[in-house]
């Protein structure tokens, strides 16, 4: 079956970097767009960017443009998000998704970051 | 780039129906949308993808008791016959065909009574 599972989450001080991974199986990997989508506590869903099936173009929201790298080793099965400088505002529930025909048709369990002193 | 906009939340009985709406802004409103749920304390689960002339094509595993439909620049989820195990948060999502970014709506919360 589908699975995506993220990784590498937990407390990180603010200013800090931090490499989150998400780990593909149950489909053939390199046909499918992998993005990343974050959620605050208490709040809605958040875009940050996908990395394209090949790997070789990624894409990046506004409000993080800068900030965040997405990058993809398809003969592991798995997308990595770096996430730079992190702020308190970055804690978060950090989901990876499959994308099928543009609508993420299936998302993984999400690993939490919390940047705290 | 688009926006989407959804009620922040719903009510109803349990056995009965419930429509949510997205609405596409304006220049959008031919876009397809995807719907997801997302339960409490879980991860979203993607439900359909419904297109402006009202096809929808649903998940894996996805109920019969949940249908999609369009008319011009809204674009709706029903479910009918709610369980309680509805009750969730419901999102839509759509993707810019311009930038490649992908877009959510606020959400609706679905309390079943």
């Amino acid at each position: 079956q589908v699975q995506l599972v993220a990784s590498g989450g937990g407390v990180v001080q603010p200013g800090r970097s931090l490499r989150l991974s998400c780990l593909g199986s149950g489909f053939t990997f390199t046909n499918h767009a992998i993005h990343w989508v974050r959620q605050a506590p208490g709040k809605g869903l958040e875009w940050l960017g996908l990395a394209a099936n090949h790997g070789r173009s990624q894409y990046y929201a506004d409000s993080v443009k800068g900030r965040i790298t997405i990058s993809r080793d398809n003969a592991k099965s798995t997308v990595y998000l770096q996430v730079d400088g992190l702020r308190p505002e970055d804690t978060a529930v950090y989901y990876c998704t499959r994308n099928a025909d543009h609508v993420n048709d299936f998302w993984g369990q999400g690993t939490l970051v919390t940047v705290s002193s | 780039q688009p926006v989407l906009t959804q009620s922040s939340s719903a009510s109803a009985s349990l056995g009965s129906s419930v429509k949510f709406t997205c609405t596409l802004s304006s220049g959008h409103r031919d876009y397809f949308i995807a719907w997801h749920r997302q339960r409490p304390g879980e991860a979203p689960r993607f439900l359909m993808k419904l297109e402006g002339s009202g096809r929808y094509n649903k998940g894996s595993g996805v109920p019969d008791r949940f249908s999609g439909s369009s008319s011009g620049a809204d674009r709706y989820l029903t479910i009918s016959n709610l369980q309680s195990e509805d009750e969730a948060d419901y999102y839509c999502e759509t993707w810019d065909i311009n930038t490649l970014h992908v877009v959510f709506g606020g959400g609706t919360k679905l309390t079943v009574l």
